[in-house]
Order: C-alpha cells, then sequence, then structure tokens
C-alpha cells in the first residue's frame, strides 16, 4: 500500500510568481484535503476535492486554487504569491468525504521572498 | 462552529516520567476528536482517534486520551516517556455542518520535549 507523496518536497519563489504544488493519494482513498502550517502553528485548512470537485473550502482567497484528476491525485495552484504564503503545505487523503481519518504526505515547505 | 484549545504550548518531561499534553473543544455537534503526532521534517501521524465509541481510547505508542464530555475535554497521556516521543501534538476536531463537513480543525499544538 501506498502513502501519500508529495512533490516538490522544497520551493522557493519570488512574490508574485505562481507555483504548482503535486499530491498523490494514498492507494484506494478517492478525497484530498490540502492544509497550510505556518511555521509554529497548526495546520489550517484550505479546501478538499472529492470526485475531481471542490467540496469545502476554508478561508483562504481565490488566489489558491486546485484541481483533482480522475485517479484522485491532486494540484494546489497558487496565484500572486505572497511573502505570508511561506508555509509547509500538507495534502491528506481518505476514504470518502466525511471520513475523518485522514493519512497525511510529508508536505511541500515553500518559501516566498 | 468547533474549535480546540490546546492548554500548554510547550511541556517538558524527563525520560520515564508521565506524559500529559492537555487539550479542550468545543462543538456544537458530536465531536469526532483526534491526536496526531508532527516529527521534525515528517508529516503529521495519527496517535488515536475518537469517533462516539469508547470514552477512553488508547492509540499507538502506548498513548491513550480520554474524552469527558462533561468537562469538554480530550486530554493525551502516556505511562513512560521515551526520548523518541520528542514532537509536536496537536489535538484536532471534526468539522461538521454545511460548511464544515470533512474539514479537520488542528490546535495550536504542544511541543513535547523529553530530558534524558
Amino acid at each position: 500500500e501506498t502513502g501519500v507523496t508529495q512533490s516538490p518536497t522544497h520551493l522557493i519563489k519570488t512574490r508574485g510568481q505562481q507555483v504548482t504544488l503535486r499530491c498523490s493519494s494514498q492507494s484506494g482513498h478517492n478525497t484530498v484535503s490540502w492544509y497550510q502550517q505556518a511555521l509554529g502553528q497548526g495546520p489550517q485548512f484550505i479546501f478538499q476535492y472529492y470526485r475531481e470537485e471542490e467540496n469545502g473550502r476554508g478561508n483562504f482567497p481565490p488566489r489558491f486554487s486546485g484541481l483533482q484528476f480522475p485517479n484522485y491525485s491532486s494540484e494546489l495552484n497558487v496565484n500572486a504569491l505572497e511573502l505570508d504564503d511561506s508555509a509547509l503545505y500538507l495534502c491528506a487523503s481518505s476514504l470518502g468525504t466525511e471520513n475523518y481519518e485522514q493519512y497525511f504526505g510529508p508536505g511541500t515547505r515553500l518559501t516566498v521572498t | 462552529a468547533q474549535s480546540v484549545t490546546q492548554l500548554d504550548s510547550h511541556v517538558s518531561v524527563s525520560e520515564g516520567t508521565p506524559v500529559l499534553l492537555r487539550c479542550n473543544y468545543s462543538s456544537s455537534y458530536s465531536p469526532s476528536l483526534f491526536w496526531y503526532v508532527q516529527h521534525p521534517n515528517k508529516g503529521l501521524q495519527l496517535l488515536l482517534k475518537y469517533t462516539s465509541a469508547a470514552t477512553l481510547v488508547k492509540g499507538i505508542n502506548g498513548f491513550e486520551a480520554e474524552f469527558k464530555k462533561s468537562e469538554t475535554s480530550f486530554h493525551l497521556t502516556k505511562p513512560s516517556a521515551h526520548m523518541s516521543d520528542a514532537a509536536e501534538y496537536f489535538c484536532v476536531v471534526s468539522g461538521k455542518g454545511s460548511s464544515n463537513t470533512g474539514k479537520l480543525i488542528f490546535g495550536q499544538g504542544t511541543t513535547l520535549q523529553v530530558k534524558p
């Protein structure tokens, strides 16, 4: 059984640029959730994808967007990067939208300069 | 709305002594509650979960938590700390309601330091 994987591991971008982060869900899981973890904070929910549709969104602006593909993998896109977007971005997969047992990937560390 | 409050940002114990990490929750629904652990440069690992079955929940690595509805608490304990337990611990409540279903709501985290 393959766990949740994320790429890249680390990324450095300049303010105003755009970034795409990728996530492969655990085998058999059809739901992907994304979280942002700022330094010294708990993770904050960005959004969730199920059946290639957004299924719930946290308090993040529209420049945070996502996709889910037929194989359940997912992308997080952030446009017009701001310094405060520097954080660890975590992807979690689960089986179903109301299954709260979510399995997390190792994260992508994004630094915006 | 749902929320969690971790009462200690930092806990320091000696190896072999008990661990207590405190968490209070707020939820207008019957909550599902979790504890996750995060080691440096690693992802989040589920330690244990409460989903309205037994109130005393046993998890991995000897950790336990007790759901106390009257106190709205879900404290994490371990009888004897190991050096490998040093990490960041998060208390988590499930989001419920039309805009929150499927969402996990994290506390701010407690850093556990284990001294030799």
